[in-house]
């Protein structure tokens, strides 16, 4: 049973570009959320898909986009990087419909330059 | 505002040594808690929750957790730790009713020596 998988692993990219992230769920998972894990700090929520659409959202701005995909996966797209973008991007996946528990995967780490 | 407080934020202690780490949450209204350890290169992993019931909860690795409702704390216990329990442990918390925000706290870094 293949748990929560994200992709790439390391990314580096400059100040001003746009980068995006991708996350396939759990098997059995349909809903996905986005966390971004600053160093020494605990995970901060992004947003949450569920039936390809954003069904709740944190304190981001809206340089921090997001889209689900018929088959669950889920991308998580930053535009117009900054220095402060730098961090641990989580993705976590939830079971049918209304779950508690959420799956995380590895982690892709950002590194904006 | 939602928070989650850890009191420690780097533990040391020598193996057979008992664990409490500290968690306080701010939420106005019904939560479900949760721990998650992340053990190093490893992702974060559910140690335990609590949704309701018995407000004494047990999870893997011998962990436990007590929910004091009154105290609005969620600390997590282990009579004896391993060397193997080196991790930094996370505190989150959700609110009943809410399947997306896990709020986290900023994590508690164990180190456990032989």
């Amino acid at each position: 049973d293949a748990g929560v998988t994200q992709s790439p692993t390391h990314l580096i990219k400059t100040r001003g570009q746009q980068v995006t992230l991708r996350c396939s769920p759990k098997s059995g998972h349909d809903t996905v959320s986005w966390y971004q894990q600053a160093l020494g700090q605990g995970p901060q929520f992004i947003f949450q898909y569920y039936e390809e659409e954003e069904r709740q959202r944190g304190n981001f701005p809206d340089r921090f986009s997001g889209h689900q995909f018929p088959n669950y996966s889920s991308e998580l797209n930053v535009n117009a990087l900054l220095l402060g973008d730098s961090a641990l991007y989580l993705c976590a996946s939830s079971g049918r419909g209304f779950s508690y528990e959420q799956y995380f995967g590895p982690g892709t780490r950002l590194t904006v330059t | 505002a939602q928070s989650v407080s850890q009191h420690n934020h780097h533990v040391i202690l020598s193996e057979a040594a008992s664990l409490e780490l500290g968690c306080n949450y701010s939420y106005g209204g019904t939560v479900n808690l949760f721990w998650y350890v992340q053990y190093p290169g490893q992702h974060l992993q559910l140690l335990l929750k609590y949704f309701s019931g018995d407000p004494l909860v047990k999870g893997i690795k011998g962990f436990e957790a007590e929910f004091i409702k009154s105290k609005f704390s969620f600390n997590l216990r282990k009579p004896s730790v391993q060397w193997s329990d080196t991790a930094e442990y996370f505190c989150a918390v959700i609110g009943s009713g809410n399947t997306g925000k896990l709020i986290f706290g900023q994590g508690t870094t164990l180190q456990v020596k032989p």
